[in-house]
């Protein structure tokens, strides 16, 4: 069975400039969370989504936004890209909300110049 | 907001040597996450605890659960190289909160 994927691996973007991030989750998982990594704040909850909803959304200014199809897949998007943006994307996939288990993606790394 | 602290930061540790990782966490959680990241690595799960005195065991590792003391260890056991990694502590309440997690070395 295939993992979370997420391509490409590497993105650079400039800031003011916008971009958005693509998840597969695994066949059959239906909910889908999204995480920042970076050095200094560490791994941070950016939002979940669950039948095509986002259940929650963490502390991220409105800049971050996603949304979830109808076969699961997610996308989370970053309007007018900031220094700081720079980090680590991981995106998780479970069978359903609550479900013990999450399994992550590879991360997809943004780099903002 | 839930907080999660690990200690230590840092851990460098000998072959051979026993060791443990401490979470704790601020307020009441329903479960406890374990996982690994190696270096450019995506995350991997360890354990999950679900309730108070919870113990699993997986090789070298041990994780439990004390949800009166909201503190969570992870153990290692005669550690190996191959044990070098970041260890983070998760808990969840309306969403998953990570710890700062922990970087491992361990060193021959």
């Amino acid at each position: 069975k295939a993992g979370v994927t997420q391509t490409p691996r590497y993105l650079i973007k400039t800031r003011g400039q916008q971009v958005t991030l693509s998840c597969s989750p695994i066949s059959g998982h239906r909910s889908v969370s999204w995480y920042q990594q970076t050095p200094g704040q560490g791994l941070q909850f950016l939002f979940e989504y669950f039948s095509e909803t986002q259940r929650n959304k963490g502390n991220f200014p409105g800049r971050f936004s996603g949304r979830q199809f109808s076969n699961s897949r997610s996308e989370m998007n970053v309007s007018t890209l900031e220094l700081g943006d720079s980090a680590l994307y991981l995106c998780a996939s479970s069978l359903s909300r609550g479900q013990v288990t999450q399994y992550f993606g590879p991360g997809k790394r943004l780099i903002v110049l | 907001e839930l907080k999660v602290e690990q200690n230590p930061l840092f851990l460098s540790m000998q072959e051979g040597k026993n060791y443990t990782i401490y979470c704790n966490y601020s307020t009441t959680s329903d479960r406890l996450y374990w996982y690994r990241q190696d270096p450019g690595k995506s995350l991997e799960s360890l354990f999950v605890l679900l309730s108070n005195g919870a113990v699993k065991q997986e090789g070298r590792l041990m994780a439990s659960l004390d949800t009166k003391a909201r503190l969570s260890t992870l153990h290692i056991t005669a550690a190996v190289h191959d044990l070098s990694a970041t260890y983070f502590c998760a808990v969840t309440g309306n969403q998953f909160y990570f710890g700062t997690g922990t970087s491992l070395t361990v060193i021959p």
